[in-house]
């Protein structure tokens, strides 16, 4: 499976974008780019995903570079809430593999 | 609606006892997952259930680990022989799949932590 790569922690002020890259530069054409994320002693989330085209949804933005190489999960307006780990994991359209393959994701802190 | 639900929240044992891990998915989603969480790390996958059959047990560690979803709803995940390496969160998820859509979410559960002693 094609792999990524997000850096261990970020932080971000309150109120401010934030972006969050992933870089999966063995992605394959079939690969989707999906975005979880997981808040303190909870679950993780399903946040986006996306192809080859940007996509919006009330959540984020996802920003896919042109050779697909690498994406961005962008927060627009960060809040306290926001804090949390994101995963950026890669999922084969064609594979018979079903489920996610998680790294260990950003750790996002919001700064008050 | 209620989401995924996980009973016990917590779970205490000691070394070489038996625990049970029961999970509650969304009704109507045909699929279930069962994920583990170590400290530190990001959940890594056991088994995944397509209706009453796991389809996929590929990532179950070993033989003492087994799950099952008699009915094509609840599941629950069987540990025996239970060894400190065990502790962790396990997580459940479950998704509405429609076909071979890649886009199915899976909505996960507040997870179970298993301490073995």
């Amino acid at each position: 499976d094609a792999k990524t790569t997000q850096p261990n922690s970020m932080e971000s002020n309150e109120e401010e974008p934030v972006h969050l890259p992933c870089n999966h530069s063995t992605i394959s054409g079939t690969d989707y780019i999906h975005w979880y994320r997981q808040l303190p002693s909870q679950g993780p989330e399903y946040v986006i995903h996306g192809l080859t085209s940007n996509v919006n949804n009330r959540m984020a933005s996802l920003a896919i570079a042109e050779d697909r190489k690498s994406s961005t999960l962008i927060l627009h307006r960060a809040t306290l809430r926001d804090a949390a780990v994101y995963y950026c994991i890669l999922r084969d359209v064609i594979g018979s593999a079903r489920q996610l393959t998680f790294g260990s994701g950003t750790q996002l802190t919001v700064l008050p | 609606g209620a989401g995924v639900s996980q009973t016990p929240s917590n779970k205490v044992t000691e070394k070489g006892k038996y625990v049970e891990l029961r999970c509650d998915p969304i009704s109507g989603h045909t699929a279930l997952y069962w994920y583990r969480q170590s400290l530190g790390q990001g959940p890594e996958f056991l088994i995944y259930f397509q209706g009453t059959g796991a389809a996929d047990d590929s990532g179950l560690p070993n033989d003492r680990f087994f799950a099952v979803r008699p009915e094509g709803s609840v599941s629950t995940l069987k540990i025996q022989r239970t060894e400190r390496g065990d502790s962790a969160v396990y997580l459940c998820a479950s998704s509405f799949e429609r076909g071979r859509s890649i886009a199915d979410t899976q909505y996960f559960g507040p997870g179970t932590r298993l301490t073995v002693l």
